[in-house]
């Protein structure tokens, strides 16, 4: 158990809805990741927080947004779903930011099916 | 910018033969670089890190990695692969975006383990 939480485990909606996906970082941790992890696409950054405030933005698409909010849970809002949204979803935390000798916890993932 | 090539997708080795996952990175600041392994439906987890201390790095369930500057190379091993190790490993290297720091993890390599 890496003390990373994410709800739901699984979430299957529709083509075109919009969905919002939830991350508790271990305790005491300031920085929260967000993943997409696909078969096709394999792992890609999406974006990170650190104590709020955006740090770095990797491949994410404009219909997808996250914040972090003041007692440090993150929320990653996908909305007009496609079907190529359907993967799972990580989050990870670390104590301060990436990189360092900061390591990465990770969540178990959302898995998102989109019909 | 920081990269990471981890050679071969799939990696099959007999029970007890020697495991040699291969990853070299690019990076244009000294390197700090993670090894972390996926089992079937769950999150990644750190197996080792490198982070300019001691260049053969000796990580949890007898993985090590040994880092060669002058060949860009942190290639994972293990002398006796078991059953358990079947899993997806992903190499990944700190780097910069924005003046922030991030990491970029590779594209993976599924370990299959025969009996």
């Amino acid at each position: 158990d890496s003390g990373v939480t994410q709800t739901p485990k699984h979430l299957i909606t529709a083509t075109g809805q919009r969905v919002t996906l939830r991350c508790s970082p271990r305790s005491g941790d300031l920085s929260v990741y967000w993943y997409q992890q696909s078969l096709d696409q394999g792992l890609q950054f999406l974006i990170q927080y650190y104590n709020g405030e955006e740090r770095a933005k990797g491949n994410i698409l404009e219909r997808f947004s996250a914040q972090q909010f003041p007692d440090l849970h993150s929320e990653l809002n996908l909305s007009s779903l496609e079907l190529g949204d359907s993967a799972l979803y990580f989050c990870a935390s670390s104590a301060g930011l990436a990189g360092n000798y900061n390591e990465q916890f990770f969540g178990p993932g959302t898995r998102l099916t989109v019909l | 910018a920081q990269s990471v090539t981890q050679l071969g997708s799939h990696v099959s080795v007999s029970e007890g033969a020697l495991v040699l996952l291969r990853c070299n990175y690019s990076s244009s600041v000294p390197p700090y670089l993670f090894w972390y392994v996926q089992y079937p439906n769950q999150g990644l987890q750190l197996l080792l890190k490198y982070t300019s201390a001691a260049t053969l790095v000796k990580g949890i369930n007898g993985f090590e990695a040994e880092f060669k500057k002058s060949e860009t190379s942190f290639h994972l091993t293990k002398p006796s692969a078991h059953m358990s190790d079947a899993a997806e490993y992903f190499c990944a290297v700190r780097g910069y975006s924005g003046g922030y720091q991030k990491v970029t993890f590779g594209t993976g390599t599924k370990l299959q383990v025969i009996p």
